[in-house]
């Protein structure tokens, strides 16, 4: 079965760059889906298909997609930005949703 | 803009069947894809399986054997039984709409509701 890695946890200071890592093999041959899940709430949809925006999902947020690695990227991280990051994508081998292991973004 | 809403028990007894409803309010069931998703105490997202609003669908290998999902197009619900439970299948349980290409994307959630099992 298809598996997807992700870092546990990422730390960046507010204003700054972070970049969440989601690795599978050939990755880059599927669409990578990201969600955002803040404690104590439900997972939200930040990017899908590698790189699109929901209407709500600030432009500070961005996705890309590569060889074995997917990529989130939020500039200009604000405090409301720390949550859990989640990267999913389909394995249509088995006609499966796959989820990454999840990302505890920290906003020092 | 849709909606969806889990019910169900909050407490199940081991070995006994877990059974949960999506209700979809404000839109149609039809021609999405429909998912049930979970994530026990402090861990990551797992995905149990999906129903078309048609009937079909599948279930994730690991829970496959256990799982059942079905359809109610005139009520607007999906549901979702799984059997023989234990403390492992304690979690909090999502509904979730599966949209674009072939519902892969997870566009609409909803606020997840927690199942304890225990005796």
């Amino acid at each position: 079965s298809y598996v997807l890695t992700q870092p546990p946890s990422v730390s960046v200071a507010p204003g700054k760059t972070a970049r969440i890592t989601c690795g599978g093999i050939n990755i880059g041959s599927k669409s990578v889906h990201w969600y955002q899940q803040r404690p104590g709430q439900a997972p939200v949809l930040v990017i899908y298909y590698d790189s699109d925006r929901p209407s709500g999902t600030p432009e500070r947020f961005s996705g890309s997609n590569s060889g074995n690695t997917a990529t989130l990227t939020i500039s200009r991280v604000e405090a409301g930005d720390e949550a859990d990051y989640y990267c999913q994508v389909w394995d249509s081998s088995g006609d499966r949703r796959v989820f990454g292991g999840g990302t505890k973004l920290t906003v020092l | 803009q849709v909606q969806l809403q889990e019910s169900g028990p909050g407490l199940v007894k081991p070995s006994e069947t877990l059974s949960l409803t999506c209700t979809v309010s404000g839109g149609s069931i039809s021609p999405y894809y429909w998912s049930w998703i979970r994530q026990a105490p402090g861990k990551g997202l797992e995905w149990i399986g999906y129903i078309y609003y048609s009937g079909s669908g599948n279930y994730d290998p690991s829970l496959k054997s256990r799982v059942a999902i079905s359809v109610d197009t005139s009520k607007n619900q999906f549901s979702l039984k799984l059997t023989s439970v234990t403390a492992a299948d304690t979690a909090v349980y999502y509904c979730a709409r599966g949209a674009r290409g072939d519902g892969e994307v997870f566009d609409i959630w909803g606020q997840g509701t927690m199942v304890t099992v225990s005796s």
